[in-house]
């Protein structure tokens, strides 16, 4: 079945410091990819999407590229600010919305 | 405009009781998700709702879990005999088609169940 796999948290970071968290999926057609953000005591919230190969989503300063080829979307943010401390969740969806498969999760801090 | 909504946010139950947990999507979303995440865990997928009707109940993990949607808007997640392996926080998610292409989920609060 599909699958997402995300890097290990929780990542701590100073501010203005360059992210990458990393992303892959399995998958046993052409799925959708999202990243969804949770803030803390809040609900989850799409931060970015791609759809197709080499699409690339972008919102709020980060950003990830659909790598067909390597099964990634690793998102990255140049200059991380302590409003980002959250955890990120990479997802996939078959049919663009439907049936999500989420990753486990990174928590990520950013002290000032 | 209000976001979905979930009630109650915190239920502590015992084991072997019957629990509602309650989901208010956006007004005028006609897709409605329940998902559950336990802890260090990404969400997992229970059930989707296209109007009335269950869609896709796959993710429903035994028969003692069963969802309604009487009307196409509220939906009620109905966890009966309760087991401690329940505890999680149980999210909906309510998109405006549920077509494929006609945009993301959005998500409420949750409700965190525990069982003692």
């Amino acid at each position: 079945g599909d699958s997402v796999t995300q890097m290990e948290g929780p990542v701590t970071l100073s501010e203005e410091a360059f992210l990458t968290i990393n992303c892959t999926y399995t998958a046993t057609g052409y799925p959708s990819l999202f990243w969804y953000v949770q803030y803390p005591g809040e609900g989850l919230q799409l931060l970015l999407k791609a759809t197709k190969a080499d699409d690339k989503g972008s919102n709020k300063g980060f950003e990830a590229t659909y790598r067909k080829e390597t099964t990634s979307f690793h998102l990255e943010k140049g200059s991380v600010q302590v409003s980002d401390s959250a955890v990120y969740f990479c997802a996939l969806s078959e049919n663009y919305g439907q049936n999500f498969v989420f990753g486990p999760g990174t928590r990520l801090s950013v002290l000032p | 405009g209000a976001g979905v909504s979930q009630t109650p946010s915190n239920k502590v139950t015992e084991k072997g009781k019957y629990v509602e947990l309650r989901c208010d999507p956006i007004s005028g979303h006609t897709a409605l998700y329940w998902y559950r995440q336990s802890l260090g865990q990404g969400p997992e997928f229970l059930i989707y709702f296209q109007g009335t009707g269950a869609a896709d109940d796959s993710g429903l993990p035994n028969d003692r879990f069963f969802a309604v949607r009487p009307e196409g808007s509220v939906s009620t997640l109905k966890i009966q005999r309760t087991e401690r392996g329940d505890s999680a926080v149980y999210l909906c998610a309510s998109s405006l088609t549920g077509v494929p292409g006609q945009g993301p989920q959005y998500f409420g609060p949750g409700t965190r169940l525990t069982v003692l």
